[in-house]
């Protein structure tokens, strides 16, 4: 259990265009996801936290306007890199708490497989 | 504020002999502590993590780690090590919350096993 996916695993597109990439919990509901990006050998960089049914909190340097985030549903959140650009070229990764109804969400991030974006 | 610190950029062992990859954590209150690892162009797999009790935590593959809270500390350890344990090793930390909380990743430690 505890499955999640993203999709596409990898996208190429042009300088200008936008870009949706999508996570989901497979087996279980998660009202929080989280979006991180990260660049060649270096760590994670949480990007924002998505909360189903409310606006995204981003983190400080995260243009919200930039990397649309919509968490419409318990088992779906998206990510929308608007007017990419050469330099958004990224790992994007996403992870979800599993909830555990009254009990609140649990302690454990699962982690989708990440999606290659090139912009050219 | 949270931090985590995984001082080796880079860990070699060889392969049968035991591994130690080094964190190092900040945090106000009493912390969760997670590690994650992650082969090339793939996401993060969870590999264990202490919340509460037994400092000695047992996780996936075989890896352990032990919660040092005087040092602050929460290294992780494998007693024989396996090529296929070849990989980039994340440290992690989140502060104790009711509600979901955001987790604050180390730098990484690649873990290099040699034959």
């Amino acid at each position: 259990g505890a499955v999640v996916s993203q999709h596409p695993s990898w996208v190429i597109c042009k300088s200008g265009t936008s870009v949706k990439i999508e996570c989901r919990s497979l087996d279980f509901q998660a009202t929080t996801m989280f979006w991180y990006r990260q660049f060649p050998k270096q760590s994670l960089m949480l990007m924002a936290t998505s909360n189903e049914g409310s606006k995204a909190t981003y983190e400080q340097g995260v243009e919200k306007d930039k990397f649309l985030i919509n968490h419409a549903s318990l088992t779906l959140s998206t990510l929308t890199v608007t007017s990419a650009h050469p330099e958004d070229s990224s790992f994007y990764i996403c992870s979800a708490n599993r909830d555990l109804g009254l009990a609140g969400p649990t302690d454990t991030q699962y982690f989708g497989p990440g999606t290659r974006l090139t912009v050219l | 504020a949270q931090s985590v610190a995984q001082p080796e950029d880079q860990v070699n062992v060889a392969e049968g002999n035991p591994l130690t990859v080094k964190c190092t954590y900040s945090v106000s209150g009493n912390p969760y502590l997670f590690w994650y690892v992650q082969y090339p162009n793939r996401g993060l797999q969870f590999l264990l993590k202490y919340i509460t009790g037994d400092n000695l935590v047992k996780g996936s593959y075989g890896f352990e780690a032990e919660f040092n809270k005087s040092q602050t500390s929460f290294h992780l350890k494998k007693p024989s090590a396996l090529v296929s344990d070849s990989a980039l090793y994340f440290c992690a930390v989140s502060q104790r919350r009711s509600s979901a909380s955001k987790i604050i990743f180390g730098s990484g430690t690649r873990l290099s096993i040699r034959p």
